[in-house]
């Protein structure tokens, strides 16, 4: 199984810093790599899928990159409604299994 | 638009069967490409997922878990259904169901979870 290590943990920032969520794979995953915000009481929202592309209406202060087995989430300018926790989110391609990692909470410093 | 929503038991006893129904709207899993799967998360905790079921009818289930979990669909009724047998308190979690579309391997709509404590 493909373990997902998230860093750091907790991240405390100021609004209108840049936030910078690191996500690494203990195997290449190509570039099946997702990312996914989570606020309290709410379901995961998809903000990146295939380690680079914005899912539909996410801003674009929200960016993916990385490949293999080391990929990064950037908000470019945090604004208040982006303090939330972020998952990492890795398929396997045969046969298909999925795992997240255990999160980054970006916290208002 | 796409909706997906969790029905089941918000209370369940040790080494019962739990079973869970997504009911969806907005797309078809009978659409070349589209698949659900059910996901979890303990309180406090990360994400899990679970299983997951596609357009053809083809089943995968999370390793861990596999000889407790059953996922089917009604493709009819648009809805998909996981149990999971044996209970235990340590499967206390909110209960999300949430779809796969195109080639994308992410979810990209979920549903807003279903709470379920398991306790005597």
């Amino acid at each position: 199984e493909i373990v997902l290590t998230q860093s750091p943990a907790t991240l405390s920032l100021s609004p209108g810093e840049r936030a910078t969520l690191s996500c690494r794979a203990s195997q290449s995953v190509s570039s099946y790599l997702a990312w996914y915000q989570q606020k309290p009481g709410q379901a995961p929202r998809l903000l990146i899928y295939d380690a680079s592309n914005r899912a539909t209406g996410i801003p674009a202060r929200f960016s993916g990159s990385g490949s293999g087995t080391d990929f990064t989430l950037t908000i470019s300018s945090l604004e208040p409604e982006d303090f939330a926790v972020y998952y990492c989110q890795q398929r396997s391609n045969w046969p298909p299994d999925f795992t997240f990692g255990p999160g980054t909470k970006v916290d208002i410093k | 638009q796409v909706t997906l929503r969790e029905s089941g038991p918000a209370l369940v006893k040790p080494t019962q069967t739990l079973t869970l129904t997504c009911t969806f709207s907005g797309f078809s899993l009978s659409t070349s490409g589209m698949c659900v799967s059910w996901i979890r998360q303990p309180p406090g905790k990360a994400l899990e997922w679970l299983a997951l079921i596609d357009w053809d009818d083809d089943k995968y289930y999370s390793t861990s878990l596999k000889t407790r979990l059953t996922i089917s669909k009604d493709t009819s009724k648009n809805q998909v259904v996981l149990t999971m047998t044996n209970m235990d308190p340590v499967d206390t979690a909110t209960y999300y169901c949430a779809r796969m579309g195109g080639a994308a391997a992410a979810f990209d709509y979920w549903g807003q979870g279903t709470l379920v404590t398991v306790s005597s």
